[in-house]
């Protein structure tokens, strides 16, 4: 079956410490998006990608970094510079970058 | 002012009734809107994708666009309690690269 795989579904982060969200597709998608979703908000995109090799910051990139050396996957890092870290976090992808998109099943970050 | 109002609810409904579901945007350029459900704990699933303004109608669903007044609808028939989630709005423009708004979300409860 097609779809966006997203691990894992529930990860615990001590204060200060990285940690790496999985995000593959297995859709042949072209670009790649992280968002983050809070209570009561809508989402907010985090990085997205076009193409292999690169990626633009989202309205909210401070404190995460991405990286894209395959066309089927797209890790984010959330660094200990990220303030708040502790949301929803949802991987999406589409054919191209103006076509609607199709997302994973989340990763939800606890920082304790 | 956000460029994408949504009444977060919870709005709550019994079984077989009509479901009303809105979002007004701000900027006149978006030219797709789309709607998406996500049921708790999972990533957003799209249900509608329009473009410009009229009517889309798929099984139960229909999607409407006034670009006139900037307000899109989603409307359900025979509402089933299966229904019930969280449903998102979302639009973009056409052109000045890639930029999807997503609305914050209404919650629908249908009672059986």
């Amino acid at each position: 079956d097609g779809g966006i795989t997203q691990s894992p579904k529930y990860l615990f982060r001590k204060e200060g410490q990285n940690v790496t969200l999985s995000c593959e597709q297995n859709l042949n998608h072209d670009a790649m998006y992280w968002y983050r979703q809070d209570p009561g908000q809508g989402l907010r995109l985090i990085y997205y990608s076009q193409i292999v090799n690169d990626f633009q910051k989202g309205d909210i990139a401070e404190g995460y970094s991405v990286s894209r050396e395959k066309k089927e996957s797209f890790p984010l890092t959330v660094t200990s510079a990220q303030k708040n870290p502790t949301a929803f976090y949802l991987c999406a992808s589409s054919s191209g970058l103006n076509t609607e998109a199709f997302f994973g099943q989340g990763t939800r970050l606890t920082v304790v | 002012q956000k460029e994408v109002e949504q009444d977060p609810g919870p709005l709550s409904v019994p079984e077989g009734a009509i479901v009303s579901l809105n979002c007004t945007y701000s900027n006149s350029a978006f030219q797709y809107f789309m709607w998406y459900r996500q049921y708790s704990r999972k990533g957003p699933e799209l249900l509608m994708y329009t473009y410009s303004s009229g009517n889309k109608e798929d099984g139960r669903f229909t999607a409407q666009v006034d670009k006139s007044s900037k307000y899109i609808s989603l409307f359900i028939r025979d509402s089933q309690p299966s229904d019930s989630a969280t449903y998102l709005c979302a639009m973009r423009k056409n052109t000045g690269g890639f930029k999807t708004i997503f609305g914050a979300g209404t919650r629908l409860f249908v009672k059986a």
